[in-house]
């Protein structure tokens, strides 16, 4: 089976600008949750989506916003960036359902805001 | 909500000798528990997994252990090798939702 897939790997912005990112998840997987990563903050969980419906949500401001479609592919967009948004963005696929399964990460987005 | 610690953030190794990483975990709700391995400039891999029905699983030079009364779990790398050198994290996770709680990672370093 083919991994988790991001596009772009790499995007260069400028502050105020809008940005989105794509997820594709394993073949069969319906749940995509969307993380993003810096050194100091470490990986912080953005929100989750199963079945087109976000399911989890966690503490980024109303700027973070995503959406998953009947494919289960997913996007995630960042409106009126800011310079601290800069960050490795990694999505991650899994089954779904309500026990907890085993999730899989794509290689990531790296997001620069200049 | 849960709060996941890892600990050491740094552990430096000979090759062949073992590597012992260790997390807690608040939220007894908490049964699952996977570990990543992330190499620069890839994403996360998920190494091993246990869930809160095992004490113990292994899968060659790596094991996990997981002691639910002291809300803890370890990962343990045998016979390290160079290509081991990387970000180790662990996380949590429950029923109540698909949400995972990430440790701040253990960067290991093998030395040859």
């Amino acid at each position: 089976k083919a991994g988790v897939t991001q596009t772009p790997r790499y995007l260069i912005k400028t502050r105020g600008q809008q940005v989105t990112l794509s997820c594709s998840p394993i073949s069969g997987h319906r749940s995509v949750s969307w993380y993003q990563q810096t050194p100091g903050q470490g990986l912080q969980f953005l929100f989750e989506y199963f079945s087109e419906t976000q399911r989890n949500k966690g503490n980024f401001p109303g700027r973070f916003s995503g959406r998953q479609f009947s494919n289960s592919r997913s996007e995630m967009n960042v409106s009126t960036l800011e310079l601290g948004d800069s960050a490795l963005y990694l999505c991650a696929s899994s089954l779904g359902g309500l026990a907890p399964y085993e999730q899989y990460f794509g290689p990531g987005t790296r997001l620069t805001v200049t | 909500g849960e709060n996941v610690e890892q600990h050491p953030s740094t552990l430096s190794v000979q090759e062949g000798d073992s590597a012992v990483i260790k997390c807690t975990y608040s939220d007894s709700a908490s049964n699952y528990f996977p570990w990543y391995k992330q190499e620069l400039g890839k994403g996360p891999q998920l190494i091993i997994d246990i869930r809160s029905n095992v004490g113990e699983k292994k899968d060659q030079r790596i094991a996990v252990t997981l002691n639910k009364t002291a809300k803890h779990f370890s990962l343990h790398i045998t016979e390290t090798q160079p290509e081991d050198s990387a970000v180790y994290f662990c996380a949590a996770s429950s029923n109540t939702g698909n949400q995972f709680y990430f440790g701040t990672g253990t960067s290991l370093t093998v030395i040859p």
